[in-house]
């Protein structure tokens, strides 16, 4: 089974800031990649599918790009709102997750 | 505006089967694509349990194929799990949500996702 190893684990980081979050498949995986961000107590949301397609109404400071087994997600500059949790997916298989936290 | 709704047990005995339905409105499950069911246990990451078709294809995570079933009612716009001989690794938030045009595509409408504990 395809494995998807995110990094960093987790991450701190101020407003304004630009991140980058990676995601690396064991194996290619074409552009087949989808990007999710978690808020505690809620559901995860749709950011990016097909690596670097942005879902509808998804600020444009998230962006997502990569194939073949590296992708990474882009948030250009955080806003307050984008402190959460972060997982890549591909097919059944979801990374770990990655924790943006307030430096 | 397409909605979807997990209802069944909070709480289910060890052994025992664990029952969901999700009900979605806004959308007809006749209409395509998959859908799908995911869960959480508590502070962990998310993992994928199955998906179905209207026309009741199913793909399931290899980890809990043995004792997961998904169904689907397409009379009353709802898809339903069950994961039998559960135990306390099972405890975790469920979550029922749209998949896409393939199975485990990606998730794009998801419900608020409900927490089901496995104790005596």
């Amino acid at each position: 089974a395809i494995q998807l190893t995110q990094s960093p684990s987790s991450l701190s980081a101020s407003v304004g800031d630009r991140v980058t979050i990676t995601c690396r498949a064991s194996q290619g995986i074409s552009s087949a990649l989808a990007w999710y961000q978690q808020k505690p107590g809620k559901a995860p949301k749709l950011l990016i599918y097909d690596a670097s397609s942005l879902e509808s109404g998804v600020p444009s400071r998230f962006s997502g790009s990569g194939s073949g087994t590296d992708f990474t997600l882009t948030i250009s500059s955080l806003q307050p709102e984008d402190f959460a949790t972060y997982y890549c997916q591909h097919s059944g298989t979801f990374g770990q997750g990655t924790k943006l936290e307030i430096k | 505006q397409v909605q979807l709704q997990e209802s069944g047990p909070g709480l289910v005995k060890p052994s025992e089967t664990l029952s969901l339905t999700c009900a979605v409105s806004g959308y007809s499950i006749s209409s395509g694509y998959y859908w799908g069911w995911i869960r959480q246990p508590p502070g962990k990451g998310l993992e994928w349990i199955g998906s179905i078709y209207h026309s009741g294809s199913t793909y399931y995570n290899p980890s809990l194929k043995s004792r997961v079933t998904i169904s689907v009612d397409t009379s009353k716009n709802q898809f339903s799990l069950k994961l039998s001989s559960v135990t306390a690794a099972d405890t975790a938030v469920y979550y029922c949500a749209r998949d896409s045009l393939v199975a485990a595509g990606y998730f794009d409408y998801w419900g608020q996702g409900t927490l089901v504990t496995v104790s005596s």
